[in-house]
């Protein structure tokens, strides 16, 4: 089946450093990939959405200079969270859809703590 | 815009017992496709079913299957047989009809499962 790898699993770092968060399709091309956020006990909410080949596309609110994300090939999706913060410490998940018969698969996603 | 509410945060199910997780959604599109995604405690997003709109019969996959009725935009998931590795939180969620169009979620409804 359709697998996206998502790594690290887990990271702590330390206020005011940079994290890259790494989102693999391994068994599929992925032209484009999402960037989501959780909070615990909440849903997930949409950062970005990653497009091969150009600028990613952010929802409203969300601060595309923090945020940086590069989708450089059809299987890899990278999300920087620079000069990181405590209030950025939360759960990212990236997904990505096989195919038009499928639903979006998902990461297994990353727990950001910034101390 | 489209927006997906899951007016139950909390659900209790007996093991073996049924139960029935509510979802309804908003939008104006006429194409489009709703999932079922569970997480368990391990946060991966796991697809449990997924409906295209244009089709009238109910989407089944074993013991999980759903009611959709398009006119009232009511999507809700019933869980025969509960086990207790159904324990987990559950999230519906909307597609526009793009195949890359973005992943809407619901606020997610948290089942517990009793022996």
């Amino acid at each position: 089946g359709a697998v996206v790898s998502q790594h690290p699993s887990r990271v702590i770092c330390k206020s005011g450093t940079s994290v890259k968060i790494e989102c693999r399709s391994l068994d599929f091309q992925a032209t484009t990939m999402f960037w989501y956020r959780q909070f615990p006990k909440q849903s997930l909410m949409l950062m970005a959405t990653s497009n091969e080949g150009s600028k990613a596309t952010y929802e409203q609110g969300v601060e595309k200079d923090k945020f940086l994300i590069n989708h450089a090939s059809l299987t890899l999706s990278t999300l920087t969270v620079t000069s990181a913060h405590p209030e950025d410490s939360s759960f990212y998940i990236c997904s990505a859809i096989p195919g038009a018969l499928y639903g979006y698969t998902f990461g297994s996603g990353t727990r950001l703590t910034v101390v | 815009a489209q927006t997906v509410t899951q007016s139950q945060p909390e659900m209790s199910v007996q093991e073996a017992e049924t139960v029935t997780l509510s979802c309804t959604y908003d939008t104006s599109e006429s194409d489009y496709y709703l999932f079922w995604y569970k997480q368990p405690p391990s946060r991966q997003m796991i697809l449990v079913i997924r409906q295209e709109a244009y089709k009238q019969q109910n989407a089944t996959e074993n013991r999980f299957s759903v009611n959709f009725q398009k006119a009232a935009k009511s999507f809700s998931l019933k869980i025969s047989d509960s086990q207790l590795g159904d324990a987990a939180m559950y999230f519906c969620a909307y597609q526009g009809g793009g195949a890359t169009n973005k992943l809407i979620f619901g606020t997610g409804t948290l089942l517990a499962v009793q022996p």
